[in-house]
């Protein structure tokens, strides 16, 4: 069991948007502004795609964004493409001793 | 741009020691612009972190594999490395090296990731 939590699965059409939820605890999301999310294609490494809950590392299509409203984190993608396909995981710090928690991860499916 | 490159067994015995060296490249680990960490994943399963060192050699370690885990750093040979005693089926995965520039939350750079198998 993730201390984060993601849905399973979310899906949507080429060109539509979709959102992606990442819950946690006051202890984690809620408490600090070091919300992370990454991109990973099957047997690749995971890609940071957001840092400090809305930053966007250089390179990453603007197409890309994240947000935050209270223990709830989420990273949203606009203008879906196919590539876009992949599974994505939050990550957060965290005042507790592991120091770095992750989410079970969401699988993006473009139909 | 910083890149990474794990090395080491593919298969580890159960009850010994797995060890694996990440060797940086396009940058130097005593610049102390990053913390190193490494990070699993059981196949088909999420993301662990297992803890980081800076270059200083200060480490941090995720308690759940605490007792079992010692990462270090060799700034000489630009690698650190992470050795997991005791190993179970249960620490089949396959091993990330990364680097942090900020927050240890966000990795910047991901090694393309190593798969250890441990099986007798």
């Amino acid at each position: 069991q993730s201390a984060l939590t993601q849905p399973a699965s979310v899906s949507g059409s080429p060109g539509q948007s979709i959102t992606i939820s990442c819950t946690g605890t006051s202890s984690d999301v809620g408490g600090y502004n070091y919300v992370s999310w990454y991109q990973q294609h099957p047997g690749k490494a995971p890609k940071l795609m957001i840092y400090e809950v809305s930053n966007r590392p250089s390179g990453v299509s603007n197409r890309f964004s994240g947000s935050k409203s209270g223990n709830t984190a989420s990273l949203t993608i606009s203008g879906l493409q196919a590539e876009d396909e992949a599974d994505y995981y939050c990550s957060s710090y965290t005042s507790s001793s592991t120091r770095v928690v992750f989410g079970g991860g969401t699988k993006l499916t473009v139909l | 741009q910083v890149q990474l490159q794990e090395s080491g067994p593919g298969l580890v015995k159960p009850s010994q020691t797995l060890s694996l060296t990440c060797t940086v490249s396009g940058g130097s680990i005593s610049s102390g612009d990053y913390y190193w960490s490494w990070i699993r994943q059981p196949p088909g399963k999420g993301l662990e972190w297992i803890g980081y060192i800076y270059y200083s050699g200060s480490t941090y370690y995720n308690p759940s594999l605490k007792s079992r885990v010692t990462i270090s750093v060799d700034t000489s040979k630009n690698q650190f490395s992470l050795k997991l005693s005791s190993v179970t089926a249960a620490d089949t995965a396959v091993y990330y090296c990364a680097a942090h520039r900020g927050s240890i939350a966000a990795a910047d750079y991901w090694g393309q990731g190593t798969l250890v198998t441990v099986s007798s």
